[in-house]
Formats: structure tokens, sequence, C-alpha cells
């Protein structure tokens, strides 16, 4: 079965600073997606970036990057300049294979930014 | 259109009682999902349909529960003799089949912001 780790339970960073929101994932299938969302506490899940298991350059969407490392089977989120707007829940979730329907989520990081 | 929405945002209701959500998905969208995430967790995943078919159902999606989407637009959740296990943020989905949404051509999914249900 897919499992998605998300072992930081919460966050505090500056505004202005960069925080990393690390996921590791367990699969031996090649081909799977990986996509990170942001939930505010409105509730609703806000898609932020995608990789594909064969793009092998890291995704980028404006503040947002992932640091993808297949052989660590790792895809670590990096947000840039943070913002007080950033203050939310950031889950990582993988489909498989590439562009299945389906999501396997992880636990979730809270990450509350400091003005 | 204005996303994903769904209805009621909080509902609560006493052990033994029926309740049902209502999702309306992105117009042009054919698929659309169901999750459900308890707190502290992520959601997990109950069922998907393609336009009025449902194509997979979750074991997690006990005989209580009934999701349908009658002519491929709204879907419905009926949750029948609820319990307090059944507390949850349900939260529905959609997407585009094919190319998806995302320049990549990835299958993202637009969320709703979720029906909050408290069994008590």
């Amino acid at each position: 079965a897919q499992k998605i780790t998300q072992t930081q339970p919460g966050m505090f960073v500056q505004e202005k600073e960069a925080v990393t929101l690390d996921c590791t994932y367990d699969t031996s299938d090649q081909s799977y997606g990986l996509f990170w969302y942001k939930q505010p506490s409105s509730g609703e899940m806000i898609f932020l970036i995608y990789q594909g298991s064969y793009d092998e350059q890291n995704a980028t969407e404006g503040r947002y990057s992932l640091n993808f490392q297949k052989a660590r089977k790792s895809a670590n989120l990096v947000i840039s300049a943070s913002q007080l707007g950033d203050s939310a829940m950031y889950f990582c979730a993988m489909s498989r294979p590439i562009n299945d329907y389906k999501l396997s989520f992880g636990a979730g990081t809270t990450v509350t930014v400091r003005a | 259109d204005t996303g994903v929405s769904q209805d009621p945002r909080h509902k609560i209701t006493k052990r033994g009682q029926n309740v049902t959500f209502r999702c309306d998905p992105i117009s042009e969208h054919n698929r659309l999902y169901w999750y459900r995430q308890t707190l502290g967790q992520g959601p997990e995943f109950l069922t998907y349909f393609q336009n009025e078919a449902q194509l997979e159902k979750s074991r997690l999606l006990s005989d209580r529960f009934s999701a349908e989407r009658p002519k491929g637009s709204f879907s419905t959740l009926e949750i029948q003799r609820t319990e307090q296990g059944d507390s949850a943020m349900y939260l529905c989905a959609s997407s585009s089949a094919g190319s998806g949404t995302h320049h990549s051509g990835a299958n993202v999914l637009t969320f709703g912001a979720g029906s909050r249900l408290t069994v008590l």
C-alpha cells in the first residue's frame, strides 16, 4: 500500500523567511504523481504544486517549489518569502499511477507564520 | 464558475439520524470525488464518479453510506443511522478527465470547503 509520511506536526516561521515542509513516500511503482495542498482554517483544500515521477526538473509555482529526490523518495515543499496568509495546514499527497484519480494524503503539517 | 460548492457547511445531528450532503462540482468537470477527513488527519478517499457512474467505493464506505450523482452534475452523500464515529469533515472534489486542469496534464482535484458533521 502506498504511504505518505509527514513527520513535522507543526512549524513556526518568521514572516519573509523560507520554510521547508518534509514529505516522504513509499511506493515501488515507477509511475506516480506527488501533490501539495494547503488547507486554511476555512477548510478548503487548495492545490499548490505537482511533480510527476518522470519529471527531471523540480516543479515550481510562484513562491512554491518542490524539492524532489527520487532516490530518497522525498518530495519536500519549500515556501519562500513566507506571508501571514501562508498560515495553514499543508498536505502532501500521491497518486499512483501518475494520473490516477485517487489521492493518498499524509497527516499534514501546520505552519504558523509570525509577524 | 465559483468552484466546488458543498452544502450544508455544518451539520449537527443525533446518533441514529440520517444526514445528506450535497456537492456541486465545477460545471465542466466530469469526475467527482468524496473524501472524509477526521481531526488531525489527511483526507481519505471514499468514492469516485465519472459522469453519473460510480466507479469505485472505498471499504471505508459502509452499507450506511450511499452516494449518487444522478445526472452527472451534482452529487449527494447520505449517511443513514449515523454513529459518533461518523463525525468528520466530508470533502467533495472534482476534476476533468483526459488532459487534466494543470499545465503538466496532472489530474488536479479542486476541493470544496467541506461539510462538517458532528454526531452527538
